[in-house]
């Protein structure tokens, strides 16, 4: 059974119409990630959540936004998509925040702006 | 700054060989390193996570090693079968990402004949 789910698998939304793209977990891990990968490109790490604690990267535009009402949900909030978002956005968990915590993936949200 | 970079960058080769896949890093004080797969338009599968401390992990088919001082780890694939067919991915995670975040290699797209 997954253990990290994103829903939903694909989405589609216009040029500056806000979207969420939802995570959930069932590992009950502190940590939860949100990164983008573009067509071709390695994952790109927008944030993470460490419990309630948000870590926003440093190069993450400010147009992306995430959410964690609890221990389980993540979301992902582009506020005005531009067509340089179209990516693949996957979530990710892990236990803890040490080293030695290896990262569970989800499937992946495919975003496309029209 | 860490890097990662995987070489090559494609390979295809036909059923039954062993191969192996290369990923070099620029900063060798590095806590762990981990080899994912993925499938087109799927998120990662962790398949070896190998820590700063050992030299090589082994799954079934699947042999990866780590040599911190050169900054390089291999990923060896027995007898390779077409259901191999994928994008592996390293990632390191290095004293330079604060909060010990991944930084992925850019991948090998492997194809497999039968």
């Amino acid at each position: 059974d997954a253990m990290v789910i994103q829903n939903p698998r694909y989405q589609v939304t216009q040029f500056g119409k806000p979207v969420t793209l939802s995570c959930s977990q069932t590992l009950n891990h502190n940590v939860m990630y949100w990164y983008q990968q573009k067509s071709s490109q390695a994952p790109k790490l927008l944030f993470h959540y460490y419990d309630k604690d948000f870590n926003n990267e440093a190069d993450t535009p400010d147009n992306f936004q995430s959410r964690r009402p609890n221990t389980s949900f993540c979301f992902l909030d582009i506020r005005s998509p531009g067509l340089g978002d179209a990516a693949m956005y996957l979530c990710a968990t892990s236990r803890d925040r040490g080293a030695n915590q290896p990262q569970h993936f989800g499937d992946g949200t495919r975003l496309s702006i029209l | 700054k860490q890097e990662v970079t995987q070489i090559p960058a494609a390979l295809s080769v036909p059923e039954g060989e062993n191969l192996v896949l290369n990923c070099s890093f620029t900063d060798s004080a590095i806590y762990n390193l981990q080899w994912f797969r993925q499938d087109p338009g799927k998120g990662l599968t962790s398949l070896l996570l190998i820590q700063s401390s050992q030299r090589e992990q082994t799954s079934g088919r699947l042999n990866a090693s780590l040599d911190k001082s050169s900054g390089r780890s291999t990923l060896y694939i027995a007898a390779s079968q077409p259901g191999d067919s994928a994008t592996y991915l390293c990632a390191v995670i290095s004293a330079l990402n604060a909060g010990n975040m991944l930084t992925f290699g850019g991948g090998t797209r492997l194809m497999v004949k039968p």
